[in-house]
């Protein structure tokens, strides 16, 4: 069985950029969620799909947004990048119903 | 809305010693409960979950946790750390209608040699 893989696994932008980072599900998983882990925090949820709609929202703004596709691997994009989402960026894939959480190594964004 | 305490930051133990840490959360209704562990440069790992039944759950590695209901608690214990067991460990809640882990601080345990 495949786990969750995320890519690319660290990046830097300039503040004011979009960035795209990419989640691959665990195979047989149809739910995919995002998390951002700021330095010395846990991972704050940011939203999750399932058949290809967001359908839950963390507290983050609208310039975070999101992609789920046929095969339930999923994009985050945000735009106008600040320092402040600087973080690790986590994926998690899971079958709908369930509370079973695969969780990816994670993007590790630095905007600078 | 549902938040979860982690009440130790960095805990230091030497090996062999007895570890247990804290884990309050606020939330009225039914929850399920996990524990985390993220070693230095890896994904999220699960430990233990508890959903219903046995308050006690036994999880990998040789740790365990006791759901408190009356106390809002999930503390993770383990008798005898070792020096592998150096990580950051993560308390996360989800309640029945939601969709989203909700996750502590983190409690970054050193063990020493």
């Amino acid at each position: 069985e495949t786990g969750v893989t995320q890519s690319p696994t660290h990046l830097i932008k300039t503040r004011g950029q979009q960035v795209t980072l990419r989640c691959s599900s665990q195979s047989g998983h149809n739910t995919v969620s995002w998390y951002q882990q700021a330095l010395g925090q846990g991972p704050q949820f940011i939203f999750q799909y399932y058949r290809e709609e967001e359908n839950g929202r963390g507290n983050f703004p609208p310039r975070f947004s999101g992609l789920q596709f046929p095969n339930y691997s999923s994009e985050l994009n945000v735009n106008a990048l600040e320092l402040d989402d600087s973080a690790l960026y986590l994926c998690a894939s899971s079958l709908a119903g369930s509370s079973g959480y695969t969780f990816g190594s994670g993007t590790r964004l630095t905007v600078v | 809305a549902q938040s979860v305490s982690q009440h130790n930051h960095h805990v230091i133990l030497s090996e062999a010693a007895s570890l247990e840490l804290g884990c309050n959360y606020s939330y009225g209704g039914t929850v399920n409960l996990f524990w985390y562990v993220q070693y230095p440069g890896q994904h999220l790992q699960l430990l233990l979950k508890y959903f219903s039944g046995d308050p006690l759950v036994k999880g990998i590695k040789g740790f365990e946790a006791e759901f408190i209901k009356s106390k809002f608690s999930f503390n993770l214990r383990k008798p005898s750390v070792q020096w592998s067991d150096t990580a950051e460990y993560f308390c996360a809640v989800i309640n029945t209608g939601r969709r989203a882990l909700t996750f502590g601080s983190g409690t970054r345990l050193q063990v020493q040699p």
